[in-house]
């Protein structure tokens, strides 16, 4: 079975540019998530899909990002303008459904740098 | 507030030597899931074990094994004879439960990096 898949897997860009990232979760999984893991520290939900809709966005920086799942598939996330801080790996995970408990898989996360 | 502590940063030990790494959560649920993960130079988070809060029983898988204890808040994760391979940053993870059709959100330690050396 294929797992999470990520693109690009680096990416480098100036500050104020824009930036988008792809997730295609493991296939039949409803729950998409979109975590940030700045270096040194856990990853941090960003946004939480189930099938295409949003779940739980409280953590998304909404002035300059953005996510959005379609079809309830693939999943892309944006940042525009990217910041300085915004320099991280963002990681995709996907889980069969929604709910505690529920195991996420992880992709191999895209490492941002923002100069 | 949800919360989990890996207080051990980084851990470096000798190929066969024995190494547990530490993990305390704070929850205020009755009912959750401690998760964790290895994250590989490669970057990807690989799922290592999950453990509901109803069953306190330790786990072995090979290697590895798992020690609950909810009387101390505590999850730990030992790796017996660690071998070079087992370098790696491991995550410590909580699954939250804000209600109905909600939840699966991780909350995650700051990772514990271990060094194996041969």
């Amino acid at each position: 079975e294929a797992g999470v898949a990520q693109s690009p897997r680096y990416k480098i860009i100036e500050k104020r540019q824009s930036v988008a990232f792809w997730c295609n979760p493991i296939s039949g999984h409803a729950t998409l998530y979109w975590y940030q893991q700045i270096l040194g520290q856990g990853p941090k939900l960003l946004i939480q899909f189930q099938n295409n809709g949003v779940v739980d966005d409280s953590q998304l920086p909404k002035d300059r990002f953005s996510a959005e799942r379609l079809k309830g598939v693939d999943s892309t996330l944006k940042i525009q303008p990217a910041k300085l801080e915004d320099s991280a790996v963002y990681l995709c995970a996907s889980s069969l459904e929604i709910g505690q408990g529920e195991t996420q898989y992880f992709g191999p996360g895209t490492r941002l740098l923002v100069l | 507030a949800q919360k989990v502590t890996q207080a051990q940063t980084e851990i470096s030990v000798v190929e066969k030597e024995d190494v547990t790494l530490d993990c305390v959560y704070e929850t205020r649920d009755t009912t959750y899931y401690l998760f964790w993960y290895k994250q590989p130079p490669s970057g990807e988070l690989v799922f290592l074990i999950r453990r509901n809060s109803f069953d306190e029983q330790n786990e072995i898988s090979g290697r590895y094994s798992w020690n609950f204890q909810k009387s101390t808040s505590s999850f730990n994760f030992t790796i017996t004879a660690s071998q070079v391979v087992d370098s790696a940053v491991y995550f410590c993870a909580l699954s939250e439960f804000p209600g109905y059709n909600q939840g699966g959100k991780l909350i995650f330690g700051q990772g514990t990096e271990l060094s194996v050396k041969p």
